[in-house]
């Protein structure tokens, strides 16, 4: 079935960086467009960004525009955000999403980025 | 930006009851690319609904979605114990994707 477990959250200071990693499994992962959706704690959900199925195109939020890049490794079935500027607002948890088209069909279980001195 | 408003913001209910979700949009969501998501704590969301209509796989046909244009409502009928929960709604027509708020559906 459906497997996407993200990697790479921690605690950051303000300014800095981190690059988030979602390895998946159980699809041919070239085939689909894949998502990043964040949720602060104790808020609601937030897309952040959108690449397509080949790595072509990409969509970004508004929020996170000019400073997050979402990228992709068809030969390595694996999704990554890179996130440069960070806030304390980009705390978060950081989930990988598999896409139908722009759909979000499938979640992995995510990962924490706090952003914090 | 199409903005999603859900209501109520919770909802209080006993099991085997019906509970109905609004999500009403800022403008017209194209060829009603609408779904609906339930998160429990802890968890990830789970799609539920897609195309406003459609149940996703393995979704009981206790959640209906139903609704075109501005409007859209989900529908559950005889609440089991495991539908508490929050609801979201989301719109894919057009980048940004977004999110409504949020509907609670917790137990009376």
């Amino acid at each position: 079935q459906v497997q996407l477990v993200e990697s790479g959250g921690g605690v950051v200071q303000p300014g800095g960086s981190l690059r988030l990693s979602c390895a998946a499994s159980g699809f041919t992962f070239s085939n689909y467009a894949m998502h990043w959706v964040r949720q602060a704690p104790g808020k609601g959900l937030e897309w952040v960004s959108l690449v397509s199925y080949d790595g072509n195109n990409e969509y970004y939020a508004d929020s996170v525009k000019g400073r997050f890049t979402i990228s992709r490794d068809n030969s390595k079935n694996a999704l990554y955000l890179q996130m440069d500027s960070l806030k304390p607002e980009d705390t978060a948890v950081y989930y990988c999403a598999r896409g139908q088209q722009w759909l979000i069909k499938n979640w992995g279980q995510g990962t924490l980025v706090t952003v914090s001195s | 930006e199409i903005v999603l408003t859900q209501s109520p913001g919770t909802l209080s209910l006993s099991p085997g009851q019906r509970a109905t979700l609004s999500c009403r949009a800022s403008q017209s969501v194209g060829r009603d690319y609408l779904a609906w998501y339930q998160q429990k704590p802890g968890q990830a969301p789970r799609l539920l609904i897609y195309d406003a209509s459609t149940r996703a796989t393995g979704i009981p046909d206790r959640f209906s979605g139903s609704g075109s244009g501005t409007d859209f409502t989900l529908n559950i009928n005889r609440l089991e114990p495991e539908d508490f929960a929050v609801y979201y709604c989301q719109q894919y027509a057009t980048s940004p994707l977004t999110f409504g708020g949020g509907t609670k559906v917790e137990i009376k």
